[in-house]
Parts: structure tokens; C-alpha cells; sequence
């Protein structure tokens, strides 16, 4: 089956660690996103790649880096940094010229210790 | 930035009851979406809005693009307890690299 993974599902860190989130597709998407979710608002962009070897900063970059080697992966390190890194983070890919259809993963919850 | 108001933030209801939100913009825009997120997992596109006045229906879902191009309001209509998530208001924001604006969500519980 065709479909975004994301791993682990909840993932702790302890304070000064960076700490690594996993995105895969295999959708043969082109542009793929990092959104953070916090209780309360709305998904928050923190990163995005359209293509492979290149990704751009989005709203809330600070704290984050990512890295986009190969076409069905892009993950999302959340470095020390990041003074709030507590939230639900989502990975999402786009197929080419569907603006609006953004295929999300199941989410991984990141609690800080 | 781009800022959505969406409302109501929470609702409680009864199954079988109906159920209306809106959301609303400071700027004008050409594409309006709603997407679901059921508990612990990641949204999913329900309905997509292309053009002022357009009234989009999927099941029991219905929404509409508002006249103004401002606003958009989603209906659902018979609810049921799988109705239970958090529905987001999202604007494409008409970028090359496929930006969504999420409004806050509104948090839906239907109990049996």
C-alpha cells in the first residue's frame, strides 16, 4: 500500500538532545512538508522540500534542521535549540500540481523529560 | 501573516444532531479546504473549494466557498459517532511550493 510512515510514534527526549524523527514515502511525491501541532491551533509549517537535495525554511524553523537525500525520505531533527520541543509533529507529501492535497503520516508525539 | 478564524473552537453534541462551523480570513483567497484529523492520527482532505458561492458536498458533508472569497462554512448533517476529531479550515495559499494555512480547528465530540 501506498502511504507516508512516520516513526517511532512517541519519542522522548531529555534536555540538551537533539533527537531525530523519521518521514518515508512512497508515493513518488516530489515536495515534502514538516508541520508542528500544538494543542489548541492549528498546524504550524516548520520546514518544506520540493525536490531532492533542497528544502526551505517555513514559519517555524528555529530549533529544527532537516536534510532531503533521497525522494522518500525527509526527516526532521529537533535540535537543543528548540526551547518548546514538546508537540505533535506530522510529515506530509504533495503530488505534483495538487496544491491542495497534502497526504499526512501518522504523527509522532515528542515529549521532553 | 495569512490568519484564519475559525469557530466554533469546540462542540459537544448528540448523534443524529447537525452540525455547522465557519471560518473566516483578513484577505481574500481562490482556494478554501477542510480537512479532518481523527484522534492520534494525521488530517485527511474532505472537501476542496474552488470558486466564490461554490457549495461542495461528500456524504454528508457540505460546504461553501463564501461570496466574498473570505470565508467558507461546513456543514455535517445526521452525525455520527465516527464524526468525532478535529476540523480544520486551510487556505492554499497560491505559493509555488503548495503552502496550507491551517486555521485553529474545531474539536467535535458526538456522544451516542
Amino acid at each position: 500500500d501506498g502511504g507516508i510512515t512516520q516513526s517511532p510514534k512517541y519519542l522522548f527526549r531529555k534536555e540538551g538532545q537533539n533527537v531525530t524523527l523519521s518521514c518515508e514515502q512512497n508515493l513518488n511525491h516530489d515536495a515534502m512538508y514538516w508541520y508542528r501541532q500544538d494543542p489548541g491551533q492549528g498546524l504550524r509549517l516548520i520546514y518544506y522540500s520540493q525536490i531532492v537535495n533542497d528544502f526551505q525554511k517555513g514559519d517555524i524553523a528555529e530549533g529544527y534542521s532537516v536534510s532531503r537525500e533521497k525522494k522518500e525520505s525527509f526527516p526532521l531533527t529537533v535540535t537543543s535549540a528548540q526551547k518548546n520541543p514538546t508537540a505533535f509533529y506530522l510529515c506530509a507529501s504533495r503530488d505534483r500540481g495538487r496544491q491542495e492535497t497534502q497526504y499526512f503520516g501518522p504523527g509522532t508525539r515528542l515529549l521532553v523529560l | 501573516g495569512q490568519q484564519l478564524n475559525q469557530s466554533p473552537q469546540s462542540m459537544f453534541i448528540q448523534e443524529g444532531e447537525d452540525v455547522s462551523m465557519n471560518c473566516t480570513s483578513s484577505s481574500i483567497f481562490n482556494t478554501w479546504l477542510w480537512y479532518k484529523q481523527d484522534p492520534g492520527e494525521g488530517p485527511v482532505l474532505l472537501i476542496a473549494l474552488y470558486k466564490a458561492g461554490e457549495l461542495t458536498s461528500n456524504g454528508r458533508l457540505t460546504a461553501q466557498f463564501g461570496i466574498t472569497r473570505k470565508d467558507s462554512f461546513l456543514n455535517i448533517s445526521a452525525s455520527i459517532p465516527s464524526d468525532v476529531g478535529i476540523y480544520f479550515c486551510v487556505i492554499a495559499g497560491g505559493t509555488s511550493y503548495g503552502k496550507l494555512t491551517f486555521g485553529q480547528g474545531t474539536i467535535l465530540t458526538v456522544h451516542p
